[in-house]
Order: structure tokens, then sequence, then C-alpha cells
């Protein structure tokens, strides 16, 4: 089964910032992966599928990059309502499997 | 508007069964694959498994954790998913979640929660 690890797993930032978060996977998956948002108590929420393409109606501050093993989740201008939780989850064969999460914190 | 229910869990010893029940609305049931995800109290997202349309015969999948151990069905009449859980161990605690689609589904449930302990 294919491993994601995700970096780092909690990440300080204040308004305004821009920050990163990495996710690597144990094999090649081609641009199979996309990146969830989850705010306490709710269900995660899509952002961008196929490594980086914007879901409709997600801020375009949000961008993902990345192809065959190694990805990255850019948040540009980070606003109140980004600080969360996020992982990426790929798809490119099963089991599926989610990266283990990156807390974003004030 | 495309709506995903969760329903069933509860408190249950080890070793003993549940059904989570996922009702949904809103879209054509049958088009679509059914995928579950759960989550520990305080973890991340763990993939569990799916189960794909009639079209595509109703193939199911899981996660290494819970194969053999957990079952996903579907009802097209009732427009229902379903997961049963057998052999229930405590690191199965958590908040299960029905989602629509299979690749990275875009509607979800608000989650039921699953607590298995003695």
């Amino acid at each position: 089964a294919i491993q994601m690890t995700q970096s780092p797993s909690s990440l300080s930032a204040s308004v305004g910032d821009s920050v990163t978060i990495t996710c690597r996977a144990s094999q090649y998956i081609r641009h199979d992966l996309g990146w969830y948002q989850q705010k306490p108590g709710k269900a995660p929420k899509l952002l961008i599928s196929a490594a980086s393409s914007l879901e409709s109606g997600v801020p375009s501050r949000f961008s993902g990059s990345g192809s065959g093993t190694d990805f990255t989740l850019t948040i540009s201008s980070l606003q109140p309502e980004d600080f969360a939780t996020y992982y990426c989850l790929h798809d490119y064969n099963y089991p599926y499997s989610f990266g283990q999460g990156t807390r974003l914190e004030i | 508007e495309v709506q995903l229910v969760e329903s069933g869990g509860g408190l249950v010893h080890p070793g003993r069964s549940l059904r989570l029940s996922c009702t949904t609305s809103g879209f054509t049931f049958g088009d679509y694959a059914m995928t579950w995800v759960r989550q520990a109290p305080g973890k991340g997202l763990e993939w569990v498994g799916f189960i794909r349309s009639r079209t595509y015969s109703g193939a199911t999948d899981y996660a290494a954790s819970v194969k053999g151990r957990f079952t996903i069905s579907r009802d097209d009449s009732k427009s229902v998913a379903y997961l049963q859980m057998s052999s229930l161990q405590t690191e199965d605690t958590g908040v299960y979640y029905c989602a629509r689609g299979l690749a990275l589904p875009r509607h979800w449930g608000q989650g039921t929660l699953v607590t298995v302990s003695s």
C-alpha cells in the first residue's frame, strides 16, 4: 500500500503569511492527489484535486503543485478562516490513503 | 441539494458488531460509488473503504486495518449505504463519515461517533 508522509505535522503562522505543506508518496502516484481542509467538528472539504486543480468556490490563495511523489499545498496571504487542519489524499490505486495531517495554528 | 446523513453509531463492547447507515438525498444514488472514512478522537483521517455503483458491479475494497471485519453494502432502492462492522476493537473508536464518490469525494456527511469500550 502507498504511504503518504505529510509535513510538517503542525505549523504556526499569522494572518497575511504564506505557508507551504508537503506530502510525499512512498511510490509514484502520477498527479492523483487531493488536498482537504478540516475544521474542528466538521467534515473535510476538498480544496484541490489532481494535484493542482482548484475546486469551484475555493479562494485562489490556495494552490497545489507536484507530480510523481512530491506535492505541495501553498496558502498565500493567510486569512483567519484558513486556520484548520489540512490532509492530502492519494487516489492512485487501492487502498487510498491520507497523509497524517498538518495543523495550521495562529 | 446533496445530503448524506450517517446514523447507527453508539457505544459497543469489544468483539461485538455494529451497522452504520448513510442515508442520502438530492442525487441519483445508484449512479455513484460511496466511500467511508473514519477519524479516531484527536487523530487524522483514515480511508476505510468504498463500494462502487451497480454499473461497476458494486465492487468493494477496504483498508488493510478493516479488511475481513468490515463490509460495505448498498440499497439503491432506499438510497442508503451501509458499513457493517464486526469483531470491533477499541482502535475502531472514532467518527465515521460517509462520502459520495470514489476518488476525492466532494460531498460528506456530518459523521457518526462509534465508541468501542468495555
